[in-house]
């Protein structure tokens, strides 16, 4: 039920690009987006609810394919502001259950 | 104080011991869900609930009770502690779910060590 998500672990320099998977085996509706930093709760980045549908928030932006049941989350420029570990999540389309996938942890350095 | 708070914060106790987490909002989300953080599986979902009284098992029941009487609170009980549920527990409440998805909003984390 959980996503995996891919890569595990990055670490980028300042102004470099990343890009992070998030995939499922079920039939999603949705896919969120979270950034966790280290020791506090997940924080909401963006919701994606269509498929195909690309949204972004500053330099960070992601796609969600509805039928290959994939979402992907694009830094651009990375900031050390973006270090942490980011989280994908998924609802389904039946169903209240919602899944979190296994987390990339991302390291930005000067 | 309007959110979403966790207590207690910090708990150690023993194997076999029983102990609740406490989960209070403040917003009257329908949903609510319990997850567990453990180095390298990421958040896993244990309990959630779509209403009062009405709650569902996730992907790691086991050993699990969870309840909730009250729109606000929901509570998670472990029934007897054993040390493989050392672990951060995360609370977490939402406007929607399914395909009225929306953003979770979580509490700050309960970190209980079973010895």
């Amino acid at each position: 039920q959980q996503p995996v998500q891919s890569p595990q672990a990055v670490i980028l320099r300042e102004g470099e690009d990343a890009v992070i998977n998030c995939s499922s085996s079920k039939a999603l509706y949705s896919v969120h987006w979270y950034r966790q930093k280290h020791g506090e709760a997940p924080v909401f980045l963006m919701i994606l609810l269509k498929g195909g549908e690309q949204k972004g928030h500053e330099k960070i932006s992601a796609s969600f394919n509805e039928k290959k049941q994939q979402s992907s989350l694009y830094l651009t420029a990375s900031q050390l502001s973006y270090s942490g570990t980011y989280f994908c999540g998924t609802a389904k389309n039946t169903g209240n259950q919602f899944y979190f996938g296994t987390g990339t942890s991302l390291t930005v350095i000067p | 104080d309007a959110g979403i708070t966790q207590s207690p914060r910090y708990k150690i106790t023993e194997t076999g011991r029983q102990v609740t987490l406490m989960c209070h909002q403040t917003w009257s989300h329908s949903y609510m869900f319990w997850y567990r953080q453990d180095l390298g599986h990421g958040l896993r979902l244990i309990y959630y609930s779509a209403a009062a009284d009405i709650t569902d098992k996730g992907e790691v029941p086991d050993g699990y009770v969870v309840s909730r009487s009250k729109t606000e609170n929901f509570p998670l009980t472990l029934e007897s502690a054993t040390r493989s549920q050392t672990s951060v527990y995360f609370c977490a409440s939402s406007v929607g779910q399914g395909r009225d998805s929306a953003e979770a909003f979580f509490g700050q984390g309960t970190r209980l060590t079973v010895v």
